[in-house]
């Protein structure tokens, strides 16, 4: 399989903690993406990199929330300090290199849902 | 400020019918792309159709359709003899900044959710 990929698919968590999230993007994209989706909403833009530089953050990425990429392939997405308002379905998307001519398309990986009790 | 709307938030079909989904958009920018994609319920978005900004043909791919018209804003999206496994949630999406270092980010639309009965 070739495809983004994220870990865990689901996690339950109590408010107050820390969780932390995978992905791994289709190898030699150089971009990668966060993005946020609430029930009954259309996935909402946190953050990407290209190769291990995080060039944009949205403010929906509040201080309790770190996006790191640190040799240019897998991503992490921690959440400290987590709340109940965090809960939702966190998707990973990657493309590739424009500079090569790459297409434009982010193609999705399956998603992590975490619920915050 | 880029802005996708879908209006329909859930339309019902009895397989075999024809149904179109619509999508309006709103950019300032010259320069952008279109999407559809489909969101089964295990959550997976999965990646339909790209359009860029000069490119008004319309495309079809087997009972998929898409009607691309600038001057109406809008990017509809058309199947053509439903069938229940095209029951999902529809995603129109607009990914903004290519000329000016937005870095392609996308707005999505809130979703359509379609269910195709027997």
């Amino acid at each position: 399989d070739t495809g983004v990929s994220q870990n865990p698919r689901h996690k339950i968590t109590k408010r107050g903690q820390n969780v932390t999230f995978r992905c791994d993007p289709i190898s030699e994209h150089n971009r990668l993406y966060w993005y946020r989706q609430t029930l009954g909403q259309g996935p909402e833009f946190l953050t990407y990199f290209q190769n291990e530089a995080q060039l944009e953050k949205s403010r929906l990425l509040s201080d309790r929330f770190s996006a790191e990429r640190p040799k240019g392939s897998f991503s992490t997405l921690e959440i400290q300090r987590t709340e109940q308002g965090d809960s939702a379905m966190y998707l990973c998307a990657s493309r590739s290199n424009e500079l090569a001519g790459g297409e434009e398309t982010q193609y999705f990986g399956p998603g992590t849902r975490l619920l915050v009790l | 400020a880029q802005k996708v709307t879908q209006a329909q938030t859930e339309i019902s079909v009895v397989e075999k019918e024809d149904v179109t989904l619509d999508c309006v958009y709103e950019t300032r920018d010259t320069t952008y792309y279109l999407f559809w994609y489909k969101q089964p319920p295990s959550g997976e978005l999965v990646f339909l159709i790209r359009r860029n900004s000069f490119d008004e043909q319309n495309e079809i791919s087997g009972r998929y359709s898409w009607n691309f018209q600038k001057s109406t804003s809008s990017f509809n999206f058309t199947i053509t003899a439903s069938q229940v496994v095209d029951s999902a949630v529809y995603f129109c999406a607009l990914s903004e900044g290519i000329l000016t270092g937005g870095g392609n980010k996308l707005t999505f639309g809130t979703g359509t959710q379609l269910k195709v009965e027997l």
